[in-house]
């Protein structure tokens, strides 16, 4: 089945710096989802990316999906403490709806 | 906008017993999909339904099925627990299947004792 490669697994970092995961895939996926989640919480959409070579931004967040439609990564520009919880990516492939998801980055952010 | 609601929050149950889950989704969307999250394994797809009807199936035993009402809440259904069912089961719904973005609710903690 298909696998999505998440990295890095956790992250350590200062309030103000900024922050790039990324995730990879052994299939072609049609659209790319990030994804955070807080504790005790489910997970909420941050961004949704439909076309290759795709960029968009949200606020201090920006992802793209990848020209190969293999990949996707998420920047984080100019980290603040509430940035902290866990990322995970998911990825649809071309043919049905089902999401298959990154094993997640966990974020920590030192003020 | 209310977003989409899953009861209960937690339960506890034995091994044996069976379980109903329930899921409200976001006003006007009718696809409506079910993951499990355990730390080991991550999210992992249950099954996705539209319209009422089982589009797809992950990679789960019998023991794990649902439905789709004509409101579009689903409820899914775990019969003779086990203690590996242990977990957050997430409930995620969109407007239809396909290329739309799926919210998800903050989960049903499930703890089989």
């Amino acid at each position: 089945g298909q696998q999505l490669n998440q990295s890095p697994q956790s992250m350590f970092i200062q309030e103000g710096e900024d922050v790039s995961m990324n995730c990879t895939s052994s299939s072609i996926f049609n659209t790319w989802l990030w994804y955070k989640q807080d504790p005790g919480e489910g997970p909420v959409l941050l961004i949704a990316l439909y076309k290759a070579g795709e960029l968009t931004s949200n606020g201090r967040l920006t992802a793209q999906f990848g020209i190969t439609r293999k990949d996707s990564f998420l920047n984080i520009s100019a980290s603040i403490p509430s940035d902290v919880g866990i990322y995970f990516c998911a990825g649809r492939e071309t043919s049905g709806s089902r999401l298959t998801f990154g094993e997640g980055t966990q974020l920590t952010v030192n003020p | 906008k209310a977003g989409v609601t899953q009861t209960p929050r937690y339960l506890i149950k034995t091994r044996g017993q069976q379980v109903t889950l329930s899921c409200s989704p976001i006003s006007g969307h009718r696809s409506v999909s079910w993951y499990q999250q355990t730390p080991g394994q991550g999210l992992q797809f249950l099954f996705e339904y539209f319209s009422e009807t089982q589009r797809n199936k992950g990679n789960f035993p019998g023991r794990f099925s649902g439905r789709q009402f004509s409101n579009s809440r689903s409820e899914m259904n775990v019969s003779t627990l086990e203690l590996g069912d242990s977990a957050l089961y997430l409930c995620a719904s969109s407007g239809g299947p396909g290329n739309q973005p799926q919210h998800f609710g903050d989960g049903t903690r499930l703890s089989i004792l």
